[in-house]
This record gives C-alpha cells, structure tokens and sequence, in this order.
C-alpha cells in the first residue's frame, strides 16, 4: 500500500525559513516523479513544485521560484522542499503527491495527508 | 498559464439524483491531460478521473468522466452520501487546478 506521510510543517514568522519532508513507501520510489501542491484555507489546491525521478529535473510555480526548493534523496525514499523567505501568503496545508504517467497520462495519484505551514507574525 | 473555471460553485443534490459538473478552460487541453478530484471534508483530495474519462483505481462506475477542448465534464450518475464532498478538475502544463465544485447530498 502506498503511503506518503509528511512531516516538517509548524508556525514560523514572515521571513523565515521550513523545511518540509515527505516519507515514501510501499512503491518503488525510483518510478516517479513528486510534486508538492498547497491548499490555502478555503481556497483552490496549487501545485507547487515538481522534481523528476532522478532528482536532476526540478520545477516550480511562479510564486514560489526562488524561495523554495526541492529534492530528493531516492536512498532514503524521501522528497524535501525547503521554502525560504515565507510570507503570509504561504500559508497553507502542504501535501506530498506521487506523480503517475503510465500510458502517457499524467495525474496525481496518490496523497499524503498534509502538513500545515502558518507563516504568522 | 491556463485557468480552469468550474460550475456551479455548489451543487445541492438527494440522493439518487445525477450531479453534472463542469470544468471550463482558458485555452485547449490535451483530453490526455484532464484530470477530476475528490475532497471530503478533512481529508485529502482523491484522484477520481484521468485523461478525461478513465477512472481511477477503485472509483465507483457512477463517476464518469467526458469532455473535449475547453470543456470538460464530471457526471455522477446516482448520488450517494458519500460522495458529498468538493470535486475539483486539474489540468497538465503547468498543473492548474479549478476552484472546485461542492456536491451537497441532501
């Protein structure tokens, strides 16, 4: 059974720094590609940053390019993000997704239950 | 970057009854990159429905997915309790998410 359990989330001030990680298993972690998506209270999910299987392709939003990074240890069965320079606006629930694209369509498919990030004063 | 707009925001349906939710883009989407969620209160999305019309593993035949071009379609053929929830569409390049549609089961 697949399961992605995030851990690293908290309160933190505007200006600060998290680093988040998600723990994988029950796949072969090497597969697929991971994404980090967010979701605001009461607003849309957003996708948030993507990295490759390998580890060397990595992709972010506009929002958050720059500040935040992620990677991937494939010895560990982990991917981290560390987001830099937070601001009120991300604050959100974050959620590690496994990234499917058998048969060359691509989806989310599964989540892990979320770690919260309040970036607060 | 592509907008996805969903309507209606809410969906206040019994039991029975067939839900129809649609999902509304800025520009064209690859059918191949079309993708339908489920969110119940408190939980994390699900994926229901991908490249438009295959259903995920496990999803119930009653969630059936269509849709060309700009618009895309959720239809749920007989509501059940549990699936009372928000359905949100998704689409590829970069990932973009609808606002989401709430289904209300009365």
């Amino acid at each position: 059974e697949v399961e992605l359990v995030e851990s690293g989330g908290g309160w933190v001030q505007p200006g600060g720094s998290l680093r988040l990680s998600c723990a994988a298993t029950g796949f072969t972690f090497t597969c697929c590609a991971m994404s980090w998506v967010r979701q605001a209270p009461g607003k849309r999910l957003e996708w948030v940053s993507a990295i490759g299987a390998g580890g060397s392709r990595t992709y972010y939003a506009d929002s958050v390019r720059g500040r935040f990074t992620i990677s991937r240890d494939n010895s560990k069965n982990t991917v981290d993000l560390q987001m830099n320079s937070l601001g009120v606006e991300d604050t959100a629930i974050y959620y590690c997704v496994k990234e499917e694209w058998s048969s060359d369509l691509p989806r989310f498919e599964y989540w892990g239950q979320g770690s919260l990030v309040t970036v607060s004063s | 970057e592509i907008v996805l707009t969903q309507s209606p925001d809410t969906l206040s349906l019994s039991p029975g009854e067939r839900a129809t939710l649609s999902c509304r883009a800025s520009q064209s989407v690859s059918s191949s990159h079309l993708v339908w969620y489920q969110q119940r209160p408190g939980q994390a999305p699900r994926l229901l429905i991908y490249g438009t019309s295959s259903r995920a593993t496990g999803i119930p035949a009653r969630f059936i997915g269509s849709g060309s071009g700009t618009d895309f379609t959720l239809t749920i053929s007989r509501l059940e309790p549990e699936d009372s929830a928000v359905y949100y569409c998704q689409q590829y390049h970069p990932w973009t998410f609808g606002q989401g549609t709430k289904v209300e089961i009365k």
